[in-house]
C-alpha cells in the first residue's frame, strides 16, 4: 500500500517567491496534518483537516501560510511570500479517525517530508 | 496542560548494548494515547507503537519493548542488543482525548549506536 506522498522532496527558492507543497494522504484516511520541523522548535503542528475541512489552524505562523484540501486525496500548503526563516522540513501526515472497539484509531502516518530552503 | 518530556537529548552506546529511552508525559485527561516514532538519518518519521491509557501491559516487538507506567506517567522504550541501524532520533508523543486530533511531540532523543 502506498504511504503518504509528498512533493517536491526538496525545494530551494529565493526570498519573496511563492512555494507550494503538496500531499496525497493514505487512501481511506480522513484526517490530514501539516507539520514543520526545525532544529530550534522541533515538530510543530501547523494545521489539520478532518473530512477535508480545516479544524485547527492555530499553528499556522502567519498570513503568509495557507493550506487547502480540495478533496480527500490532495492537500497543499502554500507560503507566499517565502522568507528565509521558513526554511524547514515540512511533513504531511494522515490518519483514520474511525472507531475500533469504541476507541479512535488515530495513529498518524507521516510522509517523507519536503525540505524547503529559502535563500 | 499537555506535555511530553524526553530528558535525554542524546545517547550514545556501543553496538549490542541495551538502551532505554525515557518519556514522561503530563495530561489531565483520563483517556489518552501515547506513541513512539523513529526518525532515521534519511529523515522520514516512522510509527513504532501506539498505546491507550487503559492498557498498561508492556509490549515487546522483537528487540523493542515498551514500559508504560501510569503511576509515574512514563512510557519508556528499550532497545535490546542495539544495532547500528537503530541510530535515529526517537520521538515520544501524546494525544489526549479532549485535544481532538492534536498530537504533542517530545523534543526527541538522538540515539547513536557505535559499531
Amino acid at each position: 500500500d502506498a504511504g503518504v506522498i509528498q512533493s517536491p522532496r526538496h525545494e530551494v527558492t529565493e526570498m519573496g517567491q511563492e512555494v507550494t507543497l503538496r500531499c496525497k494522504p493514505i487512501s481511506g484516511h480522513n484526517s490530514l496534518f501539516w507539520y514543520r520541523q526545525t532544529m530550534m522548535r522541533g515538530l510543530e503542528l501547523l494545521i489539520y483537516f478532518n473530512n477535508n475541512v480545516p479544524i485547527d489552524d492555530s499553528g499556522m505562523p502567519e498570513d503568509r501560510f495557507s493550506a487547502k484540501m480540495p478533496n480527500a486525496s490532495f492537500s497543499t500548503l502554500k507560503i507566499q511570500p517565502s522568507e528565509p526563516r521558513d526554511s524547514a522540513v515540512y511533513f504531511c501526515a494522515s490518519s483514520s479517525m474511525g472507531l475500533a472497539g469504541g476507541t479512535r484509531t488515530d495513529t498518524q502516518y507521516f510522509g517523507p517530508g519536503t525540505r524547503l530552503t529559502v535563500l | 496542560a499537555q506535555k511530553v518530556t524526553q530528558a535525554q537529548t542524546e545517547i550514545s552506546v556501543v553496538e549490542k548494548e541495551d538502551v532505554t529511552l525515557d518519556c514522561v508525559y503530563e495530561t489531565r485527561d483520563t483517556t489518552y494515547y501515547l506513541f513512539w516514532y523513529k526518525q532515521p538519518p534519511s529523515g522520514e518519521l516512522v510509527f513504532l507503537i501506539r498505546r491507550n491509557s487503559f492498557d498498561e501491559q508492556n509490549e515487546i516487538s522483537g528487540r523493542y519493548s515498551w514500559n508504560f507506567q501510569k503511576s509515574t506517567s512514563s512510557f519508556n522504550f528499550t532497545i535490546t542488543a542495539s544495532q547500528v541501524v537503530d541510530s535515529a532520533v526517537y520521538f515520544c508523543a501524546l494525544r489526549s482525548y479532549s485535544s481532538a486530533s492534536k498530537i504533542i511531540f517530545g523534543s526527541g532523543t538522538r540515539l547513536s549506536i557505535r559499531p
